[in-house]
């Protein structure tokens, strides 16, 4: 069965310190992993897709990375403005998207 | 480019009473989603549409739940009778086309409150 799991539930951190956010999956057929942020009140917005092992993809602050069991999303010098819940979603053989449950991101000037 | 219209924003009924969504996909997108997120959780996809035919609802509660789309355009969510745990933010999300490899635009959502 196809199952999404992210890590940690909930991150804090001060403004300035990286980290990174896990995405591990099982799928059939992976045909996509994507990476969304969510704030409170609004739908997810689209962030990242990656489709194969060893593929990174770059936007300001944020990188994301693909292994064939797991995705990463590095934040490197997170902004207040990067609080947020980050939401990762595979798309497998059978065209479902399936998400999930979110790392909610709090930064603290 | 228009993003995905979902009306109402917000909703407040009792429980046994029902309640219909509204969802206007971005133009020439072929699949419809639409999901339920509970407070905390990630989205549950709750039906899939490829035009205006049903590609997945085996976590839609059909006793309650019914979703349609006409002409392959608008979609409706209905649910009837609401219960308790049908409170959460119902979103509805298009993408290009169901065999690509391609991302789902989201809506504002619907948050549904049932007392």
């Amino acid at each position: 069965e196809d199952q999404v799991t992210q890590s940690p539930e909930a991150l804090r951190l001060q403004e300035g310190e990286s980290s990174s956010l896990n995405c591990s999956y099982t799928v059939s057929g992976l045909r996509g992993l994507f990476w969304y942020r969510q704030d409170p009140g609004k739908g997810p917005e689209f962030l990242f897709t990656l489709y194969s092992a060893g593929e990174e993809k770059e936007k300001e602050r944020l990188k994301a990375t693909l292994t064939k069991k797991e995705s990463f999303l590095h934040i490197t010098a997170p902004k207040p403005e990067d609080s947020a819940t980050y939401l990762c979603a595979v798309k497998g053989n059978f065209n479902k998207f399936y998400f999930g449950s979110g790392t909610k991101l709090n930064v603290k000037p | 480019e228009a993003g995905v219209a979902q009306s109402p924003r917000y909703k407040i009924i009792e429980k046994r009473q029902s309640v219909a969504f509204w969802c206007n996909p971005i133009s020439g997108h072929a699949t419809l989603y639409w999901y339920q997120q509970i407070l905390g959780q990630g989205p549950k996809l709750l039906i899939q549409f490829q035009n205006n035919g049903v590609v997945d609802d085996s976590q839609l509660p059909k006793d309650r739940f019914s979703a349609e789309r006409l002409k392959g355009v608008d979609s409706t969510l209905k649910i009837q009778p609401a219960k308790l745990e049908d409170s959460a933010v119902y979103l509805c999300a298009s993408s290009l086309m169901v065999g690509g490899n391609t991302e789902a635009f989201f809506g504002q959502g619907t948050r549904l409150t049932v007392v």
